[in-house]
Parts: structure tokens; C-alpha cells; sequence
């Protein structure tokens, strides 16, 4: 299985919901990360997680939650969000961290902030 | 700026022509890699290329590597209309454990 997948695909929200986006990977891989794409733009990277732990954090706002439950899962509770923060957020998964190894996207979540 | 930047932003060709795709990137490198995506999309990674290699070959792709010039291209043989996508470069600095991505090209290709 080398595919990564994201639920949902569509999420449309207010300012003052709260919501989670969710990561699934089951290729036996040890670093996941969120990345963020607005339209025409390149991804963004937002967090890293090497072995469930935290490794880089892009100084995302706190109404941006990460959490890696074990090293399948990755999880980004939003809550309180501005319109601007409306994009397509990504996974994606790599064998280990560091920028020398291939990273497996997810399809994305389409993100609406009203 | 960005790490890594890309020319042209927009390309069109027609079926059958080769595209070819430029990639700069301003600090050293330990690789760099080509991603696609297509509308709205995941990317997709296609080829990776070491600082110490020039060229490398994956089916149409042709992928150079110059590291005196921090430059890199990516040559897509016999486009097709499925190629139709927004072709990305990504960059792993030295001194660095994330990758960066350039600003990507659009690639559109005419049946």
C-alpha cells in the first residue's frame, strides 16, 4: 500500500468551529508532515513529525493543532480560523525526515473559512 | 525569496513536443527533486537527483543538475496531453531537514 489518505476531502467551516483534518499512512513510514497550498502557489510546510514526535514547527499559528496519535496517524485540529486560512492542506509521508527522501502526498483537504 | 524558483511559470505546447522546465536555487543542496501535481491534487514525486550527479533518466524525463550554476531542468520527451499538470522543484539545503518548494510551472499541453 503506498498511498496516503486524507479525510475529508471538502471542509467548509465558520470562524468559530472546531474541526480536524486527518492523515492515514500505511506504508511503514516515520516522518509526516502538513503542508499548506494556496491557489497557484507551492506547498508550505507547516509541521513535521519525526517518529510521533514534533520536529518543526513552520511558527504556525497556535488555532493550528497538530497531533500524531501513533506513527500511522496524523491529525490538524483547527479551531478559531480566518478566512485567509482557506487552502488545500496536505500530507504527506516519508520514510524518515530530512529533505533527502522521496515524500508520498495525500490527495489534500480543500479548506473553506467563512 | 524562494529557495528554489522556476522558469517559465506557464508553458504550452502542443502533443508530441518536448517541454522543458528550469529550476534555480539560490544555497548548496544535498538533492533535488521534481514533484507534479495536477488541479487541486496531491503531488506526485518524480525523480530525485543527488548534488553529485548531472543527469538522470526515469522514462520521458530527463532531469540536469548543475551545481556551479544552482540550476536544474526537467525535459519531458513526447508530451502528452496527460502531462497537462503544474511541475514543482524541491530543494533539500545542507544546512537544512526540510525540503523547499520553487514556484512552480504550469504545464499545459494541447492534444
Amino acid at each position: 500500500d503506498t498511498e496516503v489518505t486524507q479525510t475529508p476531502k471538502h471542509l467548509v467551516m465558520g470562524m468559530t468551529n472546531k474541526k480536524s483534518l486527518k492523515c492515514e499512512q500505511h506504508m511503514g513510514h516515520r516522518a509526516m508532515y502538513w503542508y499548506k497550498q494556496k491557489a497557484k502557489k507551492p506547498p508550505e510546510l507547516m509541521f513535521v513529525y519525526s517518529y510521533e514526535k514534533l520536529s518543526i514547527n513552520e511558527s504556525v499559528p497556535s488555532r493550528f493543532s497538530p497531533e500524531c496519535p501513533n506513527s500511522s496517524l496524523l491529525n490538524l485540529h483547527l479551531h478559531a480560523l480566518q478566512p485567509e486560512d482557506s487552502a488545500l492542506y496536505l500530507c504527506a509521508s516519508s520514510h524518515v525526515a530530512g529533505g533527502g527522501n522521496e515524500q508520498f502526498f495525500g490527495p489534500g483537504t480543500r479548506l473553506t473559512v467563512l | 525569496s524562494q529557495q528554489g524558483e522556476e522558469d517559465p511559470q506557464a508553458l504550452s505546447i502542443q502533443e508530441g513536443e518536448n517541454a522543458t522546465m528550469n529550476c534555480s536555487y539560490k544555497t548548496s543542496i544535498n538533492n533535488l527533486q521534481w514533484y507534479r501535481q495536477n488541479s487541486g491534487r496531491g503531488l506526485v514525486h518524480l525523480i530525485l537527483i543527488r548534488s553529485n550527479e548531472r543527469e538522470k533518466h526515469s522514462g520521458r524525463l530527463r532531469v540536469t543538475l548543475d551545481t556551479s550554476k544552482k540550476s536544474s531542468s526537467l525535459l519531458i520527451t513526447a508530451s502528452r496531453a496527460a502531462d497537462t499538470a503544474s511541475y514543482f522543484c524541491a530543494t533539500d539545503p545542507r544546512r537544512g531537514s526540510r525540503l523547499t518548494f520553487g514556484e512552480g510551472t504550469q504545464l499545459t499541453v494541447n492534444p
